[in-house]
C-alpha cells in the first residue's frame, strides 16, 4: 500500500491564483481530512469528509473548497490564494474512529 | 472548545535517559487519543492510539498513559536514543465530531 499521497510536494503561487491540492488514499477508508500547521499555531483542521459525497467544515474553512466524489481521492481547492494561506498543508485518513495516517504535506507559499 | 496544550514546549536530554512528556486537554468527553511523531519537513507519523476505555498503550520502547477524569496523558520513552530527536504531538478526538485537536508539540532532541 501507498498508504496516503499528496501532490505536488512544493507550490508557489501569486495571490490571486486558484490551484488543487491532490490527495489520495489506498486503504479504503471512509474518513479523509485536511489539516494545515503553520509556525506557533500547530495542526489546525480545514476540511473532512467521512465518507463520498459527505464533507463538512473543520476549524479554519475559508477560502478552501473540497469535494469528495470517490472514496480514495479527496481534493481541497483554493479559490483565490493569499499571503495568509502560505502553510504547510497535510492530508490525513482513518478508518472513521481509529488511527490516522498522514501525508507527507505540499508545502505553499503565496506570494 | 476542546484545547490541548503539551508541556514542555521543548526537551533536550543526553542519550540514554528515560524521559515523559505531557500533555494535557480540557474536555474530558474525548473518544480516543493519539501520539504522532514529526520529523522536521516531513509528515505525522502515529505511535500509539488510546482509546477512551483505556488507561495505557505500549510499543517497543514507548508507552502512553491516559487519564480521562483528569485529562491528562504522558508519553514515556525509555532508554532515550539520538534517533528519537524529533516533535512529538498529541491529539484528541472528541466524542461530538470527527476532529483531531492537536497540542503544540514538544520538541525532543536527545544528545549523543
Amino acid at each position: 500500500n501507498a498508504g496516503v499521497t499528496q501532490t505536488p510536494k512544493f507550490q508557489v503561487l501569486k495571490t490571486g491564483q486558484s490551484m488543487t491540492l491532490q490527495c489520495a488514499q489506498d486503504m479504503n477508508h471512509e474518513y479523509m481530512s485536511w489539516y494545515r500547521q503553520d509556525p506557533g499555531m500547530g495542526l489546525r483542521l480545514i476540511h473532512y469528509s467521512v465518507g463520498a459525497g459527505i464533507t463538512d467544515q473543520g476549524e479554519v474553512p475559508n477560502g478552501y473548497n473540497v469535494s469528495r466524489s470517490t472514496t480514495e481521492d479527496f481534493p481541497l481547492r483554493l479559490l483565490s490564494a493569499a499571503p495568509s494561506q502560505t502553510s504547510v498543508y497535510f492530508c490525513a485518513s482513518s478508518s472513521t474512529y481509529d488511527t490516522q495516517y498522514f501525508g507527507p504535506g505540499t508545502r505553499l507559499t503565496v506570494l | 472548545k476542546q484545547e490541548v496544550t503539551q508541556i514542555p514546549a521543548a526537551l533536550s536530554v543526553p542519550e540514554g535517559e528515560n524521559l515523559v512528556l505531557n500533555c494535557s486537554f480540557t474536555d474530558s468527553a474525548i473518544y480516543n487519543l493519539q501520539w504522532f511523531r514529526q520529523d522536521p519537513g516531513k509528515g505525522l507519523t502515529s505511535l500509539l492510539l488510546i482509546q477512551s476505555s483505556q488507561r495505557e498503550q505500549t510499543s517497543g520502547r514507548l508507552n502512553a498513559s491516559l487519564d480521562k477524569s483528569s485529562g491528562r496523558s504522558t508519553l514515556y520513552i525509555a532508554a532515550s536514543q539520538p534517533g528519537d530527536s524529533a516533535t512529538y504531538l498529541c491529539a484528541v478526538k472528541n466524542n461530538a465530531g470527527n476532529m483531531l485537536t492537536f497540542g503544540g508539540g514538544t520538541r525532543l532532541m536527545v544528545k549523543p
